[in-house]
């Protein structure tokens, strides 16, 4: 059974602190991507990976970074967290045919 | 550019209704489309695969490459298959999708 974690379910940080979302797959699957899913706008992509330090730009890269330094972790990083940041964040890996799996999101309040 | 499109933000219709969930898609080459189902409080999963050409949970969706759309389609709907419906396409390479803004569906007893 695929496992995709992510550190927490909730988190309420203030504007400019940086934040670190991360993400933990145990299927030893190659790419990785970070969304956030906000009403009415879908699931967006921020960034992805198709192996250990390699990144990709999604859609809405900016003010997000990110790092995967080992095949399993996958973490968002918000250099300085604004309040339009407020969201859920999702991660995923890839399958086969498609297919993603997905963590239970990250719902990320920034005040 | 590739663009899916779901006009629908919110359906609405009463158990044992039909159901069809609008998808239209926008991409120059051969897509992968596909329909995933987010229930409350539960994580987002695969619903269904175009190549696959199955019914899961009695819900089917045809590619019509002519009108670039994926429609959901379900002949009697129950509560249960309330949820949050989006369509996906694949299509960039690296195995990315391009999501749909989503459709919440609510089935009334």
């Amino acid at each position: 059974d695929v496992k995709v974690t992510q550190s927490s379910r909730y988190l309420v940080k203030r504007t400019g602190e940086k934040v670190f979302l991360e993400c933990v797959q145990d299927m030893d699957h190659e790419n990785m991507f970070w969304y956030r899913q906000d009403p009415g706008l879908g699931l967006r992509l921020i960034y992805f990976s198709y192996d250990v330090k390699m990144k990709e730009k999604g859609d809405i890269p900016e003010g997000y970074s990110v790092s995967r330094e080992k095949k399993e972790r996958f973490s968002l990083i918000l250099e300085s967290a604004s309040t339009n940041q407020t969201s859920m964040y999702l991660c995923a890996t890839f399958h086969r045919l498609g297919e993603q799996y997905f963590g239970p999101g990250t719902r990320l309040t920034v005040t | 550019a590739q663009r899916v499109t779901q006009p629908e933000k919110l359906l609405s219709v009463f158990k044992g209704a039909p159901v069809e969930l609008k998808c239209n898609y926008s991409y120059s080459g051969s897509p992968e489309l596909f329909w995933y189902v987010q229930y409350s409080r539960q994580r987002l999963q695969l619903l269904l695969r175009h190549i696959s050409r199955e019914s899961i949970k009695g819900f089917t969706a045809d590619l019509n490459k002519g009108e670039t759309s994926f429609h959901l389609k379900k002949p009697f709907a129950q509560e249960e298959d309330s949820a949050m419906y989006y369509c996906a396409l694949s299509g960039r390479g690296y195995s990315t999708l391009t999501f749909g803004k989503g459709t919440m569906l609510l089935v009334s007893p």
